[in-house]
């Protein structure tokens, strides 16, 4: 089946930097999706993404859609603690009824 | 609107017991999902329904484990008998209709099974 690498596997940072993460695919998506989850929390949407070579931002967030289409970004820019949690990116296809697959996360760390 | 309701919270069972978890998606999804987070293994999707017929259930580990939705607005995923290694966080998710939607998660009953 289709499998997402996503990377880092983790990251520190100091309070106010950016940050950056990413997700491949071996396979095309037309959906890549965000998400952030809290400890004791499901995921949380952060951006959805719908077209090759979107780029769309929500606040500090920004997040593009690979012009291949197996590949997306999501940038965070001036980090603050409450950044902290695990991020996932999630590819879907159309022809799977809206199945996510989704990589394995980022755990963000972020010293005030 | 409430968002995904799941319930319990938290169960803790003894192994070979029977558990049920339940699911309320949200009103006017069409779709619904069923995943189980382990460190070891991250996100996994276990079943999928469209218009409450199970669609996709390949990723149900055992026999064990079983799933329904008999109407729009409850599922329940059930798992008999339990085992230790169930012991996980398990998210129901449901989803809109059309193609650019997405999937908002419930916020997952964390099961324990000693």
């Amino acid at each position: 089946g289709q499998q997402l690498n996503q990377s880092p596997q983790s990251m520190f940072i100091q309070e106010g930097e950016d940050v950056s993460m990413n997700c491949t695919s071996s396979s095309i998506f037309n959906t890549w999706l965000w998400y952030k989850q809290e400890p004791g929390e499901g995921p949380v949407l952060l951006i959805a993404l719908y077209k090759a070579g979107e780029l769309t931002s929500n606040g500090r967030l920004t997040a593009q859609f690979g012009i291949t289409r197996k590949d997306s970004f999501l940038n965070i820019s001036a980090s603050i603690p409450s950044d902290v949690g695990i991020y996932f990116c999630a590819g879907q296809l159309i022809t799977n009824a809206g199945k996510s697959t989704f990589g394995d996360g980022t755990t963000l760390t972020v010293k005030p | 609107d409430a968002g995904v309701i799941q319930s319990p919270r938290h169960e803790v069972t003894e192994m070979g017991q029977e558990v049920t978890l339940r699911c309320k998606p949200i009103s006017g999804h069409n779709s619904l999902f069923w995943y189980r987070q382990t460190m070891m293994r991250g996100l996994e999707l276990l079943i999928y329904f469209n218009n409450n017929v199970p669609i996709d259930d390949s990723g149900m580990p055992e026999d064990r484990f079983s799933a329904k939705m008999p109407n729009a607005s409850f599922s329940t995923l059930k798992i008999q008998p339990s085992e230790p290694r169930d012991s996980a966080v398990y998210f129901c998710a449901s989803k809109g209709q059309g193609m650019n939607t997405e999937a908002f998660f419930g916020q997952g009953t964390r099961l324990t099974v000693v």
